[in-house]
């Protein structure tokens, strides 16, 4: 059974950082790219960014609102899927997801159950 | 554009037929997924490509797509339909991927 559980969110001022994790199971991770997607309160889903494999060189795309701040990386030995977030804004507050991609055509087939991060001084 | 549209809200009779529409110039060159979101849940592929269905998925549920507009189909709706539905596709430089506002259906 394919499992993604997220975690490190949590309460942060703004101008810190935050790193959250993801940690995969039930299928060969490092064979997928993996991404997160964001969702603030009452709104609707933001895909933030994502990292290929290592088949595809692991490289990784980001939205225009996080680029320069978040990073996404991965450690394959460890089945984790990382999300560094640097110079936190309120603006990024909400739940973040994330979710394997599948290929062509694209998708994310698996969803984790989301962790909270909440920008508040 | 980078940009999904989806009518933020549509509501249906119980049993019915409603189809929930996504538009977007990136939809000429992919195929849209489709993602339900009931509430406090994480969103759950119901949809994707052609008019694909992930394994669990009811057959009530189905996709098409012609030029710009990609549709979410729901043949009978059932009470249990009732959520939040997304669309999404990688955008026109096929680098990044782009999610429509969302579209709430209710069933009456």
């Amino acid at each position: 059974e394919v499992q993604l559980v997220e975690s490190g969110g949590g309460l942060v001022q703004p101008g810190r950082s935050l790193r959250l994790s993801c940690t995969a199971s039930g299928f060969t991770f490092g064979d997928y790219a993996m991404s997160w997607v964001r969702q603030a309160p009452g709104k609707g889903l933001e895909w933030v960014g994502f990292i290929r494999s290592k088949a595809y060189g692991g490289t990784t795309e980001n939205a225009a609102s996080v680029k320069g701040r978040f990073t996404i990386s991965r450690d394959d030995s460890k089945r984790i899927a990382y999300l560094q977030m640097n110079s936190l804004k309120s603006e990024d507050t909400g739940v973040y997801y994330c979710t394997r991609d599948n290929g062509d055509p694209y998708r994310f087939d698996y969803w984790g159950q989301g962790t909270l991060v909440t920008v508040s001084s | 554009s980078s940009e999904l549209t989806q009518d933020p809200a549509v509501s249906v009779a119980l049993g019915q037929t409603v189809r929930i529409t996504c538009q977007g110039d990136s939809l000429r060159s992919y195929y849209a997924s489709w993602y339900q979101q009931r509430p406090g849940q994480a969103p759950v592929l119901v949809i994707y490509g052609k008019n694909n269905r992930p394994s669990g998925i009811p057959d009530r549920f189905s996709g098409s797509s012609s030029g710009i507009t990609a549709s979410l189909t729901i043949t009978g709706a059932q009470a249990e339909d009732e959520a939040d539905y997304y669309c999404s596709s990688r955008d026109s430089s096929g680098n990044h991927v782009v999610f429509g506002g969302g579209t709430k259906l209710t069933v009456l």
